[in-house]
């Protein structure tokens, strides 16, 4: 089955810890995609890459960090520097054409006391 | 750059009825647009994109959508809303060029009624 799989579902932190989301996909799509979603905001994109080794800012980039050393791995680290890091987390893929939708995977939420 | 807006944060319809949910989109030239919908602690799933091939776009789950150009806007529509039509859906913008980043409105929650 082809698809996309964040680990774990759910994830407790303490204040001031860094902890990094898992994000992989096997349906061999050249761009992934780091969201964050909070109450009434819609998705607001941190984080994405196009091709493997390279990767840019989204909109919201400030206290993240991610990686992208493989096709199929996605992983993106919530810093100590994000002010206001409880959330849910999506990741998505696509082929990397506007036209091509994006595949969600189903979500990590952040809880940071 | 591509924005859209959702109008109404939340919709309540009964069981049978038709489902509206609007959608404007700002864009210097013709976009890619996408709906999708999001059960409560999941990810989002597609119900049906318009990339200009036709403009009433046909998805899953009995959705469709009509692009209008005139009006900027891609409202999705069912003809009658069964319980399991509750969710949150949003709706999505995308350029033809660049960075294919999506934009996504602030979304709108459905509520069915029985």
């Amino acid at each position: 089955d082809g698809g996309i799989t964040q680990s774990p579902k759910y994830l407790f932190r303490k204040e001031g810890q860094n902890v990094t989301l898992s994000c992989e996909q096997n349906l061999n799509h050249d761009a992934m995609y780091w969201y964050r979603q909070d109450p009434g905001q819609g998705l607001r994109l941190i984080y994405y890459s196009q091709i493997v080794n390279d990767f840019q800012k989204g909109d919201i980039a400030e206290g993240y960090s991610v990686s992208r050393e493989k096709k199929e791995s996605f992983p993106l680290t919530v810093t100590s520097a994000q002010k206001n890091p409880t959330a849910f987390y999506l990741c998505a893929s696509s082929m990397g054409t506007g036209r091509n939708e994006q595949y969600f995977g189903p979500g990590t939420r952040l809880t940071v006391t | 750059a591509q924005s859209v807006t959702q109008l109404g944060s939340h919709v309540s319809v009964s069981e049978g009825a038709l489902v509206l949910l609007r959608c404007n989109y700002s864009s210097s030239v013709p976009p890619y647009l996408f709906w999708y919908v999001q059960y409560p602690n999941q990810g989002l799933q597609l119900l049906l994109k318009y990339t200009s091939a036709a403009t009433l776009v046909k998805g899953i789950n009995g959705f469709e959508a009509e692009f209008k150009k005139s009006e900027t806007s891609f409202h999705l529509t069912k003809p009658s809303a069964h319980m399991s039509d509750a969710a949150e859906y949003f709706c999505a913008v995308t350029g033809r060029s660049g960075d294919y980043k999506l934009s996504f409105g602030a979304g709108t929650t459905v509520t069915v009624r029985a």
